[in-house]
């Protein structure tokens, strides 16, 4: 258990929808990242915050958004949802700067099913 | 632009024999590689990193070498075990800039008892 929640596991929904994805990072961990998983692809970065500022933004469409809450939660919002969006979504947190070595830790991923 | 590859996309291995996962990459300015594992259904987990500045890095089973010039890393397995049946990721971390790792697309690596 990496201690990354991400909710909900398993997402199914038709074209042109609107849905959002949630993360808790480890307790004590600052950095919030996203990446995309599609199909036989290595993982892709979408966007990171940090303490609730956006710190990174990676291949993120403009139909997606993301945000960072006080309570360090993070949420990604995928919206005019096309079939090409389908993928395993994983949100990562890392432990507060420091040792900058790169490790982050996963949350289990919310697999995303547009039809 | 992938910048992190991995040309395999899968291996199989005997057990108690050796695997060897290869990577490569682009970019000179990474500064830290990792060494990614994952298990169906699960999120990926750290296995083993190296610093740009070492050449190798063991960890019990697990070594990774670094190859600079030929901006090349590979990760060894010896032995090899049922349970390391996985995905395996490599990841490079940029010296500069956020903190995101940029990952290659992995390989299966299947041991057969």
């Amino acid at each position: 258990d990496s201690g990354v929640t991400q909710t909900p596991k398993h997402l199914i929904t038709a074209t042109g929808q609107r849905v959002t994805l949630r993360c808790s990072p480890r307790s004590g961990d600052l950095s919030v990242y996203w990446y995309q998983q599609s199909l036989d692809q290595g993982l892709q970065f979408l966007i990171q915050y940090y303490n609730g500022e956006e710190r990174a933004k990676g291949n993120i469409l403009e139909r997606f958004s993301a945000q960072q809450f006080p309570d360090l939660h993070s949420e990604l919002n995928l919206s005019s949802l096309e079939l090409g969006d389908s993928a395993l979504y994983f949100c990562a947190s890392s432990v507060p700067s420091g040792a900058n070595t790169g490790e982050l830790f996963f949350g289990e991923g919310s697999r995303l099913t547009v039809l | 632009d992938q910048q992190v590859k991995q040309n395999s996309p899968s291996l199989s291995v005997q057990e108690g024999r050796i695997s060897i996962l290869n990577c490569d990459y682009t970019n000179s300015m990474f500064d830290y590689f990792l060494w990614y594992k994952k298990y169906p259904a699960e999120g990926p987990t750290f296995l083993i990193s190296i610093s740009s500045i070492k050449d190798k890095n063991e960890d019990g089973r697990f070594t990774v070498f670094l190859n600079k010039s030929a901006k090349h890393l590979s990760l060894h397995i010896v032995p090899s075990q049922p349970g390391d049946s996985a995905v395996y990721f490599c990841a490079a971390h940029p010296k500069t800039g956020a903190n995101n790792l940029f990952f290659g697309t992995g390989t299966r690596l299947t041991v057969i008892p």
